[in-house]
C-alpha cells in the first residue's frame, strides 16, 4: 500500500462547516494527488502536490484547497462543505520517475 | 476535450474464459495509459503500463494493447477466475500532463467471473 494512510476514513457533517481530509505517506515521496470518486463521473482529480509547498488544480479543485507543509502530509480542505461534497475521496503517490499511482484506503465524506 | 470511455455495461463471463475490457479515447493522444483494479470500498490497484511505442504489453494472465490509430485499448485476462471479479478502470494522462501525472480516469467496467 506504499504506505499510505488517510484520515478520517469516514465522516458526517453538516452543509457550512468546514472539513479537512489528511493524507499521510511514510516513504518522502515528492507526487501528492486528491481525488474524489462518485457514481457516474469515476475519479476525478482535486488537487496534486509536487513537493513541500507545490500545488496545482485539478479537474475538479472549486470548493477545495490543499496544503502542504512537510513531505509526509497533504492536506485537502473543504472550506465550507456543500452536500455536492458528499464523495469518496482517494490519495495517491507517485514514485519518482515512475507514471502509476498507488492509492490510500479512501474517506468516505457525507455532507448532509 | 478529452474524453475516456469503457463500458459502463458489467462484463459476466464464465470461469477459464478470457475477458476483454475495452477503453477508448477520443480528441488527443495519451503518451502512455494504465490499467487499475478496484475492489469494493478499497481504492484502486495499479495493474498495467503501456507506452504509444508499444503495440502490446502482458504480465502474467493480463494483457493490454493500445492501437493510437484505433485510440483504444483493450485489456485481456485469460483463464479468468472468480477472484478477478472487480471494477477495472482505464486511466491515461491528460493532454500535456505526460510528466505531471495528472491522470483522466475512465467510469470503469465492473467484470464478473463465475465459477
Amino acid at each position: 500500500d506504499a504506505g499510505i494512510t488517510q484520515s478520517p476514513r469516514h465522516k458526517v457533517t453538516e452543509t457550512g462547516t468546514p472539513v479537512t481530509l489528511r493524507c499521510h505517506q511514510t516513504e518522502n515521496h515528492r507526487y501528492m494527488y486528491w481525488y474524489r470518486q462518485d457514481p457516474g463521473h469515476g475519479l476525478r482529480l482535486i488537487h496534486y502536490s509536487y513537493g513541500v509547498k507545490d500545488t496545482d488544480k485539478g479537474e475538479v479543485s472549486d470548493g477545495y484547497s490543499v496544503s502542504r507543509s512537510k513531505t509526509e502530509d497533504f492536506l485537502l480542505t473543504l472550506e465550507s462543505a456543500t452536500s455536492s461534497q458528499t464523495s469518496v475521496y482517494f490519495c495517491a503517490i507517485r514514485f519518482e520517475g515512475r507514471y502509476e499511482q498507488y492509492f490510500g484506503p479512501g474517506t468516505r465524506l457525507t455532507v448532509t | 476535450s478529452q474524453k475516456i470511455e469503457q463500458n459502463s455495461e458489467a462484463l459476466n463471463i464464465q470461469e477459464g474464459k478470457t475477458a476483454t475490457l475495452t477503453c477508448n479515447y477520443t480528441n488527443y493522444s495519451p503518451a502512455y495509459l494504465q490499467w487499475y483494479r478496484q475492489d469494493p470500498g478499497r481504492g484502486p490497484v495499479f495493474l498495467l503500463l503501456i507506452r504509444e511505442n508499444e503495440k502490446e504489453k502482458r504480465k502474467e494472465r493480463l494483457k493490454v494493447t493500445f492501437d493510437t490509430t484505433l485510440k483504444q485499448s483493450l485489456f485481456h485476462i485469460t483463464a479468468s477466475q472468480p477472484a478477478d471479479s472487480a471494477t477495472y478502470l482505464c486511466a491515461p494522462p491528460g493532454e500535456g500532463s505526460s510528466n505531471t501525472g495528472k491522470l483522466i480516469f475512465g467510469q470503469g467496467t465492473t467484470l464478473q467471473v463465475k465459477p
